[in-house]
């Protein structure tokens, strides 16, 4: 099946600096990412939806300013947490859309803010 | 606006017992519809989707799902629970562009 990975599967960072987390399908190309946000026992939430060349749509209440998406190429989204708090404390999951009916998760990454 | 309800937050059973997993949906179309396992740290691994036609899917690891339109319903079974299946599971329905909205999950504890 399709592999899609993130890097770094885990980061901590000091509060008021900026995280980049990347998502890259390995062996198709996506029009189309889309980024999750989950805490600690909770369901995954839709941030924002990447396609390749254009720029993200966020859903309501994400703060696009705090949360850049970038999709340069058919294989590679990044999502960059800028200024962290603490509160951006998550796990922060991608996925890549091969068709309609295929989408593709990556593993996550955990991001600790101190 | 498309929603998930997964009714049950936890469920426990017996090694070897059968499971059923409940998921209710509200889609003004026709749902895409998947079921998702996650186990604690990891990303989510599909276990089947329905798209269209028979409305009894089969997935991966002996898991399969019903899907009932007239009862908004997508539950997932498995006959014999084995140890290893314990784990997180989603259930999500998704757009024609994609996007996908996930029930809150059901946790599941296997007893030896």
């Amino acid at each position: 099946g399709a592999v899609v990975s993130q890097h770094p599967s885990r980061v901590i960072c000091k509060s008021g600096t900026s995280v980049k987390i990347e998502c890259r399908s390995l062996d198709f190309q996506a029009t189309t990412m889309f980024w999750y946000r989950q805490f600690p026992k909770q369901s995954l939430m839709l941030m924002a939806t990447s396609n390749e060349g254009s720029k993200a749509t966020y859903e309501q209440g994400v703060e696009k300013d705090k949360f850049l998406i970038n999709h340069a190429s058919l294989t590679l989204s990044t999502l960059t947490v800028t200024s962290a708090h603490p509160e951006d404390s998550s796990f922060y999951i991608c996925s890549a859309r091969a068709r309609v009916d295929e989408q593709y998760f990556g593993p996550g990454t955990r991001l600790t803010v101190t | 606006a498309q929603s998930v309800t997964q009714p049950d937050i936890h469920i426990t059973v017996s090694e070897g017992a059968s499971l059923e997993l409940r998921c209710n949906y509200s889609y003004g179309a026709t749902p895409y519809l998947f079921w998702y396992v996650q186990s604690p740290g990891q990303g989510l691994q599909l276990l089947l989707k329905y798209f269209s036609g028979d409305t009894l899917v089969q997935g991966i690891k002996g898991f399969e799902a019903e899907f009932k339109r007239s009862q908004s319903s997508f539950n997932l079974r498995k006959p014999s629970v084995h140890w290893s299946d314990a784990a997180e599971y989603f259930c999500a329905v998704g757009t024609n562009a994609g996007k996908s909205t996930f029930g809150d999950g059901t946790t599941l504890t296997v007893k030896p």
